[in-house]
């Protein structure tokens, strides 16, 4: 079946470490996407990316990086800078320039801070 | 960045009973979706709409994206238990981009 899976599902985080969140799709879209929720509120987005090896930030990039060395992958790398990271974060895609063809998302990796 | 203001951010309602939320913004949108999500996963497309004062159905949900371009309301009738969970509104501006921005959120609860 083609869709977009996350990993870990829950990923904990010591305090000075990087972590990276997995995300891969297998249905060929050109476009993907990380979110960040926390509670009571909706998605705000970290960073996108519409082309391999192309990505720009969104809202609230600071503290993360990403890659986007493949067209089915883009790990969200959250560094030491991110001082809040606890949180839920959504890998989204599309495909590219077309607007009539909404995003989609997986299921989420949960952060927790030890 | 700019969250769409999305209410009511809670309802707690009989089984049966119709429901309605809404999402409005100060910006125009191109594009105005609705998902679903349940707890621990991500959220599930309902409705796309692309088109000012489309009113769009998919089974007993109705959504409709306003004539001004800056809001957007979703139905749902006679509900039933597997519809709690919390609904997100979410615009779409850009083209190509694809950028989406974000309600805050309802939480639907219902009492059987």
């Amino acid at each position: 079946d083609g869709g977009i899976t996350q990993s870990p599902k829950y990923l904990f985080r010591k305090e000075g470490q990087n972590v990276t969140l997995s995300c891969e799709q297998n249905l060929n879209h050109d476009a993907m996407y990380w979110y960040r929720q926390d509670p009571g509120q909706g998605l705000r987005l970290i960073y996108y990316s519409q082309i391999v090896n192309d990505f720009q930030k969104g809202d609230i990039a600071e503290g993360y990086s990403v890659s986007r060395e493949k067209k089915e992958s883009f790990p969200l790398t959250v560094t030491s800078a991110q001082k809040n990271p606890t949180a839920f974060y959504l890998c989204a895609s599309s495909i590219r320039d077309r607007v009539d063809q909404p995003q989609h998302f997986g299921d989420g990796t949960r952060l927790s801070i030890l | 960045g700019q969250q769409l203001n999305q209410s009511p951010q809670s309802m707690f309602i009989q089984e049966g009973e119709d429901v309605s939320m809404n999402c409005t913004s100060s910006s125009i949108f191109n594009t105005w979706l609705w998902y679903k999500q349940d707890p621990g996963e991500g959220p599930v497309l309902l409705i796309a709409l692309y088109k000012a004062g489309e009113l769009t159905s998919n089974g007993r949900l109705t959504a409709q994206f306003g004539i001004t371009r800056k809001d957007s309301f979703l139905n749902i009738s006679a509900s039933i238990p597997s519809d709690v969970g919390i609904y997100f509104c979410a615009g779409q501006r850009v083209q190509g981009a694809q950028k989406l921005v974000f309600g805050q959120g309802t939480r639907l609860t219902i009492n059987p």
